[in-house]
């Protein structure tokens, strides 16, 4: 049980164009999702707070308007890089917590790879 | 805020040696705690938690923690280091004041040497 799958595993974009990652939680209900990033031999740096039905919460020196993060049902959470980078590239995985459950653990999906050319 | 520490980059043990990996972590209210591992380009996996149950936590795959909260320490061990324990590994506490969400430690690579 548990699992959180993310969509697409890896995926490479023209600097410019927009990138959807889906992420989904495949046998419990998450009302509170979690997207992270992580650049190479470094750890993972939270990005914002998904919750269902109402706007991200963004961390400090998170663009809001460059990171769109929609949160529209219980088992799904998007994040949009919009006009990608180069810089942009990096993992990206997410979380999501159990709403049934012990609410206080996190289930980690298998992250997406985006580069950017 | 809370602030996750690990000592140590990069951890190399012979297979079969002891593996001791350091968490300390800085919490105003009291922590939930966390080891996650991570193998090249996949998610985390979770190896153990401390949710203010018993200070010894065993986990996944041999591993155990102990949560001593004089010294504000979550240890990561485990007696017999394999080659498949080569990897990340990340200690995180969890903030209760906001969504649960997770600070992490800035990790620790496992090599394992034959």
């Amino acid at each position: 049980g548990a699992v959180v799958s993310q969509h697409p595993s890896w995926v490479i974009c023209k600097s410019g164009t927009s990138v959807k990652i889906e992420c989904r939680s495949l046998d419990f209900q998450a009302t509170t999702m979690f997207w992270y990033r992580q650049f190479p031999k470094q750890s993972l740096m939270l990005m914002a707070t998904s919750n269902e039905g109402s706007k991200a919460t963004y961390e400090q020196g998170v663009e809001k308007d460059k990171f769109l993060i929609n949160h529209a049902s219980l088992t799904l959470s998007t994040l949009t890089v919009t006009s990608a980078h180069p810089e942009d590239s990096s993992f990206y995985i997410c979380s999501a917590r159990d709403s049934g459950t012990a609410n206080y653990e996190q289930y980690f999906g298998p992250g997406t790879r985006l580069t950017v050319t | 805020a809370q602030s996750v520490t690990q000592l140590g980059s990069h951890v190399s043990v012979s297979e079969g040696a002891l593996v001791l990996l350091r968490c300390n972590y800085s919490s105003s209210v009291p922590p939930y705690l966390f080891w996650y591992v991570q193998y090249p380009n996949q998610g985390l996996q979770l190896l153990l938690k401390y949710t203010s149950a018993a200070t010894l936590v065993k986990g996944i795959n041999g591993f155990e923690a102990e949560f001593k909260k004089s010294e504000t320490s979550f240890h990561l061990t485990k007696p017999s280091a394999h080659m498949s324990d080569a990897a990340e590994y990340f200690c995180a506490v969890s903030d209760r004041g906001s969504n649960y969400k997770l600070t992490f430690g800035k990790g620790t690579l496992l090599t394992v040497n034959p």
